[in-house]
């Protein structure tokens, strides 16, 4: 079965050091989320993607993160600088461009800020 | 505020437990998801649904969209249903999730 590719797997930085994160999604999938998911609390959705284009970044921390999907399929989200609150799992996810879609997550990616 | 609210957050079961987990929502929804995390590891879609009930193997989940409420069942519990489970739902308009913040499960052989 495909699935959403992530990678890495785990990364450990220093704080004030950038960071990014790269997410594939499952081939066909329209739309593209980056979630943060703190320990014992549900993800919290960062961005979202239709295809190329940004369709809710509201709750992205601006002025550290960006994300960008250039080509409409994998998508990288960055973080310059890393700051210890920004230790988390980051997810990705992806769904056909339609409601009542599946929603398929990555295996995210581990990140501790130091 | 919460779109989503799940209870209870914490749940211990002896092995062979019927489990109830439970979800309500505020939102207009196209679909509901129940979720699973293990430990460390990624989130597995474990059912969608929009009316009614759906079952797979030990587990059931079911939905009520005049009150806005879903529950997840699992039956003979066993201690690999150990995890997270996270309620979702999709919004009805385009393509927008909200999440609970989930129920951690342990079971106890």
């Amino acid at each position: 079965e495909a699935e959403v590719a992530q990678s890495p797997r785990y990364k450990i930085t220093e704080k004030s050091q950038a960071v990014a994160f790269w997410c594939d999604p499952i081939s066909g999938h329209a739309t593209l989320y980056w979630y943060r998911q703190i320990l014992g609390q549900g993800p919290e959705l960062l961005v979202q993607f239709q295809d190329e284009s940004v369709v809710d970044d509201s709750q992205l921390p601006k002025d550290r993160f960006s994300a960008e999907r250039l080509k409409g399929v994998d998508s990288t989200l960055k973080i310059q600088p890393a700051e210890l609150g920004d230790s988390a799992m980051y997810l990705c996810a992806s769904s056909l461009d339609r409601t009542y879609s599946p929603l398929h997550f990555g295996n995210g990616t581990r990140l501790t800020v130091t | 505020k919460n779109e989503v609210e799940q209870s209870p957050q914490n749940l211990t079961a002896q092995e062979e437990e019927f489990i109830t987990i439970n979800c309500s929502y505020s939102v207009g929804i196209s679909a509901l998801h129940w979720l699973q995390q293990h430990p460390g590891g990624g989130i597995v879609s474990l059912f969608m649904l929009s009316s009614g009930k759906k079952k797979h193997g030990r587990l059931i989940a079911t939905i009520n969209i005049q009150e806005k409420h879903s529950s997840l069942h699992i039956t003979a519990s066993h201690p690999r249903d150990s995890a997270v489970y996270i309620c979702a739902v999709e919004g009805n308009t385009g393509n927008q999730f909200y999440f609970g913040t989930g129920t951690s499960l342990t079971v106890i052989p």
